[in-house]
């Protein structure tokens, strides 16, 4: 089954609102990664947060990680019209060389 | 500059024909890798070869064979194709190391058998 289960799996906001997605997994991690994946295109790394961190920042990104709950979450605030895409996040296992196994992502759309 | 390039983009092909695609990274990269993407989005890893040499080979069946020339290059080559071969296919690649392992995708190469 899948390391990465996210939840939801489609969202639909309106620009300018803030949109939340979820991860979670299930075996102990090195670090936990979230990609943005546009329609017909390949994916982007957006932000990495290691084990042992709680939080992290990255423009209007922001990311937390709970390693007691094996969850994460991925907030966009004053979502864009440009934010449309499929979201994945992506987990490093400890252990597991370097090997990403990604979850099975949250198609967001944006509307104007 | 494309950092990780892969052809061909699109390949429709009958089934029995063997194809390859071609994947390139001018980034340095240490480690390149073949991940899958299925109609449903999910995403698989494939193979993953580390300077040449084969690190990760994920339940694959045999008639996919990857071929990695140099640490720069890591081609697919697939024989036999089936219905259930039809995906999309990313080439990627990553630096070994503690950052983290970030991985920089291509954008990808849609193969439909038919």
């Amino acid at each position: 089954s899948q390391q990465g289960e996210e939840d939801p799996q489609a969202l639909s906001i309106q620009e300018g609102e803030n949109a939340t997605m979820n991860c979670s997994y299930k075996t102990s991690i090195n670090n936990l990664q979230w990609y943005r994946q546009n329609s017909g295109r390949g994916l982007v790394h957006l932000i990495l947060i290691r084990s042992n961190e709680r939080e992290k920042h990255s423009g209007r990104l922001r990311v937390t990680l709970d390693t007691s709950k094996k969850s994460s979450s991925l907030l966009i605030t004053a979502s864009r019209a440009a934010d449309t895409a499929s979201y994945f996040c992506a987990t490093s296992l400890t252990g597991g060389g370097n090997k990403l196994t990604f979850g099975t992502g949250t198609q967001l759309k944006v509307e104007l | 500059d494309t950092a990780v390039s892969q052809t061909p983009k699109y390949l429709v092909t009958q089934m029995g024909n063997d194809k390859s695609i071609k994947c390139e990274q001018n980034l340095g990269h240490d480690t390149m890798y073949w991940y899958k993407q299925d109609s449903k989005k999910f995403l698989k890893i494939m193979f993953s070869y580390n300077n040449k040499e084969l690190i990760i080979n994920e339940t694959v069946p045999n008639r996919f064979s990857p071929k990695s020339p140099d640490k720069a290059h890591l081609n697919l080559h697939i024989n036999s194709l089936e219905l259930g071969d039809s995906a999309v296919y990313f080439c990627a690649s990553s630096h070994t190391g503690n950052s983290g392992n970030t991985i920089y995708f291509g954008e990808g190469s849609w193969l439909t058998v038919v």
